[in-house]
């Protein structure tokens, strides 16, 4: 049982270019997130999946698209990379929300744009 | 609106020593509270959680929490620190639609 994971662990990428972080559960769970932590700010929630196939968007969604084609697995994609979205991100998953349900995160993918 | 506040970026304690670590939150309704350690270089790990009922939650690694309704607090204690309890700590509250709102987090710091 892995858990979450999640690749690449790390990532360097020009202005402009793109890229795809992988998220990978094995827990069987509904619902699926991405977060970006920056230092003193906290996580922040990107876009989540409530199933297969649904997506929805988090506080910062904006430069990044996300899909959810199988349930154990939750894309993120940065189409044109900023340095803004310099960051470490975290794909956590969840049985469910109706209760008060713990998150597991993945280990994180620590990614600079320059 | 939801919110979650850390108010010390950084808390240092002796090892022994008991410690605390600061969590206030608002939401609307009962609160789902929420505590998660964060090592170096690695993913959040849940402590522990409060839904209902006892307002003293235990946790993994000896931590335990304590939930006040009327100061709208849920605090992060443990009797003795370790060393190895170094890390940083985040408090979340779960909000009306299911996601967690997190605070800014705490580094804590246990000195030999």
């Amino acid at each position: 049982n892995a858990g979450v994971t999640q690749t690449p662990k790390f990532r360097v990428l020009k202005t402009g270019q793109s890229m795809t972080l992988l998220c990978a559960q094995d827990m069987n769970h509904e619902y699926m997130y991405w977060y970006r932590q920056d230092p003193g700010m906290g996580l922040r929630l990107i876009h989540y999946s409530v199933g297969e196939g649904t997506t929805a968007k988090g506080e910062v969604p904006d430069g990044y698209n996300v899909s959810r084609l199988k349930k154990q697995n939750f894309l993120l994609g940065l189409e044109s990379a900023a340095p803004s979205q310099t960051s470490v991100y975290f794909c956590a998953s969840s049985y469910s929300v109706t209760g008060a349900y713990e998150q597991y995160f993945g280990p994180g993918t620590r990614l600079t744009v320059t | 609106a939801q919110s979650v506040a850390q108010p010390e970026d950084q808390v240092n304690v002796a090892e022994g020593n008991p410690l605390t670590v600061k969590c206030t939150y608002s939401v609307s309704g009962n609160p789902y509270l929420f505590w998660y350690v964060q090592y170096p270089n690695r993913g959040l790990q849940f402590l522990l959680k409060y839904i209902t009922g006892d307002n003293l939650v235990k946790g993994s690694y000896g931590f335990e929490a304590e939930f006040n309704k009327s100061q709208t607090s849920f605090h992060l204690k443990k009797p003795s620190a370790l060393v190895s309890d170094s890390a940083l700590y985040f408090c979340a509250v779960r909000d009306v639609t299911g996601k967690l709102i997190f605070g800014q987090g705490t580094t804590l710091q246990v000195k030999p």
